[in-house]
């Protein structure tokens, strides 16, 4: 069975680094692309972007470019959403999801960021 | 990028009634287009893929729609814990996109 673990939440302060991890099973890791997939409180889905753990291909929508970075270790089938300092704007919870149609997803990491 | 449209954002309907939720891109996307459920802001779960194939663990009473431009999520007898946010995603290319989102109450 697919399955996607995420790392659990996290509280942070405005300037922080942060890393969170999505870790997955039941499939071949390396061959299906990583999707994330960002929800602010009390609103829709935004596609951040995906991976590609065999080569480490990473791909971002335009209004995430330069804000994360993707990250993949394929030997522990783990996949990492990074950044270098967060904003308060960032609060919200971050999802992986297997595949370029997001057939499987994470349960999600809320991502708390206050002063 | 190509864009959807969904519709409408929210509803509410009795259980046994029929809903249906919209989705409109804004170029042909052939059928590359799924549907998910989201409960309580929590998991996301795939209900149908590629626009009509129900997913194996999806119950019979929602079915998919649609080709091109415009797709349906159809919910056919609406059931209490049908209650939830339903999204569409079109992956015709990158980037992906979701629709905005449709939360269905039942009375």
């Amino acid at each position: 069975e697919v399955h996607l673990e995420q790392s659990g939440a996290e509280f942070k302060k405005p300037g922080e680094s942060l890393q969170i991890s999505c870790k997955g099973s039941g499939y071949n890791f390396a061959i299906y692309w990583i999707a994330w997939v960002r929800q602010m409180p009390g609103k829709g889905l935004e596609w951040m972007g995906i991976i590609y753990p065999d080569d480490s291909d990473a791909r971002y929508t335009p209004s995430f470019r330069g804000q994360v970075t993707f990250s993949v270790d394929k030997s522990v089938s783990t996949a990492y959403l990074q950044w270098t300092s967060l904003k308060v704007s960032d609060t919200a919870k971050y999802y992986c999801a297997r595949g370029l149609d997001a057939d499987s997803w994470g349960q999600g990491t809320p991502v708390i960021v206050s002063s | 990028e190509t864009t959807v449209t969904q519709s409408p954002m929210f509803l509410s309907a009795a259980p046994g009634h029929t809903v249906n939720i919209t989705c409109k891109a804004t170029e042909d996307i052939d059928d590359d287009l799924n549907w998910y459920q989201q409960k309580a802001g929590g998991l996301v779960v795939l209900l149908i893929r590629e626009a009509t194939t129900v997913v194996s663990a999806t119950p019979p009473r929602f079915r998919g729609s649609g080709h091109g431009f415009d797709f349906t999520l159809t919910i056919q007898p609406l059931q209490p814990e049908d209650a939830a946010d339903y999204f569409c995603l079109q992956h015709d290319g990158f980037p992906q996109t979701f629709g905005q989102g449709t939360r269905v109450e039942v009375k």
